[in-house]
């Protein structure tokens, strides 16, 4: 069983360009979770999605962030024009459903490094 | 909003020996999940154990205990017979039993097992 795959591993940009990230959750998961962790620091909720629909993104900055999870294919994280301080590791998490108790499955995250 | 607070930034242990990882949340919330992850150095986030706050018996598993104590908002980890495969990063975690469905980590004790 595949568990969660996050690509790229590692994301080089230069700032001003646009960085993609990609999350293929656990099979038959529709739930996913999206987490920023900065250099020595714990990991920050960004956003939750289900299919098609962003259900909280209280964590994602307003500007340059963006993220959707289509009916057909992976999770994207979208940073536009990004800048030194977008260097961190996302990962990407999912879950079978939106249950309290159901765990979150995490991928190897993706390193962003802004130049 | 809760918090996470995990005050031992980095602690040691010889193997076999026992270590004990504190944890300390902040919530009004009557009934939650705490759960405690660790990040080896792959950066893979690996779920250990899990504590309902309705429960009153502390969860275990194999080597791994937790002691919590509902009334002091303490919730810590006790790792018996240390093994060097322990050593990594340990991210305490919260989540609501209401409609958020996002951890909130503390920012984690890095834990050496020394041979």
């Amino acid at each position: 069983n595949a568990g969660v795959m996050q690509n790229p591993r590692h994301l080089v940009r230069r700032r001003g360009q646009e960085a993609r990230l990609r999350c293929s959750p656990v099979k038959g998961h529709s739930h996913v979770y999206w987490y920023r962790q900065l250099p020595e620091e714990g990991l920050k909720f960004m956003v939750y999605l289900q299919k098609e629909n962003i259900i909280d993104e209280s964590g994602m900055p307003k500007e340059r962030f963006s993220a959707e999870f289509p009916k057909e294919g992976p999770s994207i994280l979208r940073i536009q024009q990004v800048v030194r301080g977008d260097s961190a590791a996302y990962f990407c998490a999912s879950s079978p459903s939106s249950g309290v108790y159901n765990e979150q499955f995490f991928g190897p995250g993706t390193r962003l490094t802004v130049l | 909003a809760q918090t996470v607070t995990q005050s031992q930034p980095e602690m040691s242990v010889q193997e076999a020996e026992t270590v004990t990882l504190s944890c300390t949340y902040d919530t009004s919330e009557s009934n939650y999940y705490l759960f405690w992850y660790k990040q080896p150095p792959s950066r893979q986030m690996i779920l250990v154990i899990r504590q309902e706050a309705y429960k009153q018996q502390n969860a275990t598993e194999n080597r791994f205990s937790v002691n919590f104590q509902k009334a002091a908002k303490s919730f810590s980890l006790k790792i018996s017979d240390s093994q060097l495969g322990d050593t990594a990063m340990y991210f305490c975690a919260f989540k609501s039993s209401g409609s958020a469905r996002q951890l909130t980590f503390g920012s984690g004790t890095q834990l050496t097992v020394l041979p």
